[in-house]
């Protein structure tokens, strides 16, 4: 699976949007990006994914540039709840695809503040 | 719905004891995912079911970690002769298709 790059940190004030950068530049044509995020105590969370659409549910958007070589989770109004480790992570999806594990990095703790 | 379970929540064990992790999994979900996180970074994979199938286990730091899943749901993950270094949270995760549902995660600790 292609290495992905993010920054260790990050804050943002409450109630104003979150833009969690990711470069992925070796990412291949079959492999898929995805979000995750870890509350301090809990097991990870499934945020998003996508392949090269952008894509949008009800916890954020996943931007992913034309190139494919990198992408900005957008978390539109941040709550303190909000606060949290996120990982991007980019990862082969063939059919069926749970099957594969996830290579997670050390991610971005996003601090939103009051 | 329930998520997964993992129990117990925490572990605190001697030097050279064994110990035993459990996983309940969301129910109907084929794949079953172990993984090992230690302070401070990312969960690292351990292994990987499809049903009652161990198809990866690639992950497991040494022949003491052994996991197994007989009837296809309910899995546990038994670490032999613990060590100081089996220190960390072990994470269960099950998974539909694409993305995956992590439990709470029980936390050993070795002293």
């Amino acid at each position: 699976d292609a290495k992905t790059t993010q920054p260790p940190s990050m804050d943002c004030a409450e109630g104003r949007a979150a833009n969690l950068p990711c470069n992925h530049s070796t990412i291949s044509g079959n492999e898929y990006v995805y979000w995750y995020r870890q509350i301090h105590s809990q097991g990870p969370q499934y945020i998003i994914h996508g392949l090269k659409n952008n894509e949008t549910n009800e916890m954020a958007s996943l931007i992913i540039t034309e190139d494919r070589k990198s992408s900005t989770l957008i978390l539109p109004h941040a709550t303190l709840r909000d606060t949290a480790v996120y990982y991007c992570i980019v990862r082969v999806a063939e059919r069926g695809g749970s099957n594969y594990k996830l290579t997670f990095g050390k991610g971005t703790l996003l601090t939103v503040n009051p | 719905g329930a998520g997964v379970s993992q129990s117990p929540r925490y572990k605190v064990a001697k030097r050279g004891q064994d110990v035993a992790l459990r996983c309940d999994p969301i129910s109907g979900h084929v794949s079953l995912f172990w993984y090992q996180q230690a302070l401070g970074q990312g969960p690292e994979f351990l292994t990987y079911f499809q049903n009652e199938a161990q198809l990866d286990k690639s992950g497991l730091p040494s022949d003491r970690f052994f996991a197994e899943r007989p009837e296809g749901s309910v899995s546990t993950l038994k670490i032999q002769r613990t060590q100081q270094e089996d220190s960390a949270v072990y994470l269960c995760a099950s998974s539909p298709l694409y993305e995956q549902y992590f439990g709470p995660g029980t936390r050993l600790t070795v002293t």
